[in-house]
């Protein structure tokens, strides 16, 4: 029962364009959303969070949307980079728990 | 000091060897974690600890012991593994569990098994 689904395993877009990586769950716990990004040989590392008392959050070239009726988030980069060539996983929590639930990643490409 | 420190980056052991894997953090977080990951799979929650002492275990097999010394180490104490418990064990901590924090993670452990 996976309760955090990335379907787009892999996304490529091209330098200057809109990257959108998009995440599903369904537990309706879930209060708290966050997005890591992980380079090979690297661990994940914490990108931009969202609680689910809000519906978008924005830090720099980076938003994330949440929609808790579809209980679907997204994550928009603008504009991406070749930098932001990596994996991303989004995860999602409810305080009570004390843990964070993973994606499966999706692998962002983007070309010069 | 904002780093998650793990040690070894890799390690091959035998079914029968006993081997630990360290993780040390000098933020103050008072939570830290281990995940297991296999290749092209999300990070698995392993154990948590909160104020060194073990807040959740999510049915580990007791081939895999963790241990925290005190409020920076966190060590994961391995006997008798399987093939199949070749993974990256990865180490996080965060200021306290239960508070939406993002982790901070360390590198990882590419741990293989033979």
């Amino acid at each position: 029962d996976q309760q955090v689904k990335q379907n787009s395993p892999s996304l490529s877009v091209q330098e200057g364009r809109i990257s959108i990586l998009n995440c599903d769950y369904t537990n309706s716990m879930f209060d708290y959303f966050l997005w890591y990004k992980k380079y090979p040989a690297e661990g994940p590392t914490f990108l931009i969070s969202i609680s689910s008392i809000k519906d978008k959050n924005e830090d720099g070239r980076f938003t994330v949307f949440l929609n808790k009726s579809a209980k679907h988030l997204s994550l928009h980069i603008v504009p991406s980079q070749p930098g932001d060539s990596a994996v991303y996983f989004c995860a999602a929590s409810s305080t009570n728990a004390g843990k964070s639930t993973f994606g499966d990643g999706t692998t962002l490409t983007v070309k010069p | 000091d904002t780093e998650v420190t793990q040690t070894p980056k890799h390690l091959v052991m035998g079914m029968t060897n006993k081997k630990s894997l360290k993780c040390e953090q000098h933020m103050g977080h008072r939570a830290m974690y281990w995940y297991k990951q296999k290749a092209k799979k999300p990070p698995e929650l392993m154990f948590v600890y909160s104020y060194e002492k073990l807040s959740i275990n999510e049915s580990v097999p007791s081939r895999f012991s963790p241990e925290c010394p005190n409020s920076s180490l966190l060590n994961l104490h391995l006997h008798a593994l399987q093939p199949e418990d070749s993974a990256l064990y990865l180490c996080a901590s965060s200021p306290i569990q239960g508070i939406n924090y993002g982790y901070t993670f360390g590198s990882g452990t590419r741990l293989t098994v033979v």
